[in-house]
This record gives C-alpha cells, structure tokens and sequence, in this order.
C-alpha cells in the first residue's frame, strides 16, 4: 500500500454523526497532518500531529496517532453537512523535505 | 494570514500552445514553493520544489522541460506547461513555505487547466 493511505475511501454519513477515518503509512514521520478539500477547490489544513504525540484536538476534530502501528485516525464528532469533502493525510518524512499525501477519503454528510 | 493566491483559476487552452500559472504568497516570503498535480479523485502528487533563486528540484517522472518552474523572488513562482496535449489536463495546486520546512506549507486554491 501506499504511504498515507486512508481507509475508507469513501464514506456517507448522517449528519450528527461521527466520522472516522484511517491513514497508515510505512516509513519514519516527523509529523502528519490531516487537510480538507472541497470539490475542485484548495486545501484548508485541520490539525498536525507531532510523532511524539498521541492525541490532539481541535474544535470537533480529534487525532490520533500510533506510531508502532504506522496509523492515524481523524475523528469528526457531531458532523454538519458542510463537513462533506475529501480529507487527506499528509505526512512529513524523516530525511525528506516533502510531504506525501495519502490516496484520500471523500467524506458526504447527509442532511 | 499566510495567504497564497494561484492565477488564474482555471484556464483552457489548445493543444500544442503553452500555459503558464502563477503562484503568489501574499503576505509572507516564501523561500521555498512547492507544485503538485491532482487529477480527479486521486491525490495530490508532487511534481517539484522551487527554492527563490535556484533551479527547481523535479520528482521523478516530471519533465522538466514540459513543466517550467521559475521561482523568481521571494513571492512569485511560476509553472509553465509548455507544448500542452490533452493528458496534461489537470488540477495544479502550490503551496509555499517561509521556513523551508516541508510540514509548513500554505496552499493555494488550485488553477484547473484543461487542454482541447
């Protein structure tokens, strides 16, 4: 598999619903950070995880991640409808000056 | 703030003809500008890092004569798409960094090239 590859690929979901995405990858990261992007537009960075942490939060955001296991988690509590996008993991890999994008997932919450 | 503008967002061109895009940060010096390609549904694929004053680094696979990258000041990168054909038709997004830094990057809204 590729690096930063999210699981699932896609997802739909109600609104009010949590949501819940993986990425795993398969070398050394500095850190990972997880970004949303709406149809045809930019991305809009989320919330970045040190590889010496385990969990963050942010608003209705929470991450996750396991180094051991080489995977992440992006969680979306109480989802909106305006939550449906795509989300990316990108990660910062030791020894490279580049981030490397997961496949993404593309999230649609049902109103 | 760290604002980065892409121009123009979204262009058609003919096959054969030459495109360029610009990058601009708009509140920040950027010493380091990154390309990426994203074709539908799939991820964003880096094609090349431009460090101000120097020649861009291509990843491997990207034409460096097809894909011409100019980083001419701290604030302006540029992509020229030369001799366009239909299967460069594609979403270019940029991102710059004001520390170099890879994790620090601020990304622009993407230019839609499509090419008839």
């Amino acid at each position: 598999s590729q690096q930063g590859e999210e699981d699932p690929q896609a997802l739909s979901i109600q609104e009010g619903e949590n949501a819940t995405m993986n990425c795993s990858y398969k070398t050394s990261i500095n850190n990972l950070q997880w970004y949303r992007q709406n149809s045809g537009r930019g991305l809009v960075h989320l919330i970045l995880i040190r590889s010496n942490e385990r969990e963050k939060h942010s608003g209705r955001l929470r991450v996750t991640l396991d180094t051991s296991k080489k995977s992440s988690s992006l969680l979306i509590t109480a989802s909106r409808a305006a939550d449906t996008a795509s989300y990316f993991c990108a990660t910062d890999v030791v020894g490279s000056e580049k981030l490397v994008f997961g496949k993404g997932m593309k999230l649609t919450v049902n109103p | 703030g760290a604002v980065v503008s892409q121009h123009p967002s979204w262009v058609i061109c003919k096959s054969g003809t030459s495109v360029k895009i610009e990058c601009r940060s708009l509140d920040f010096q950027a010493t380091t500008m990154f390309w990426y390609r994203q074709f539908p549904k799939q991820s964003l694929m880096l094609m090349a890092t431009s460090n101000e004053g120097s020649k861009a680094t291509y990843e491997q696979g990207v034409e460096k004569d097809k894909f011409l990258i100019n980083h001419a000041s701290l604030t302006l990168s540029t992509l020229t798409v030369t001799s366009a054909h239909p299967e460069d038709s594609s979403f270019y997004i940029c991102s710059a960094s004001s520390s170099g830094s890879a994790y620090e990057q601020y990304f622009g809204p993407g230019t839609r090239l499509t090419v008839t």
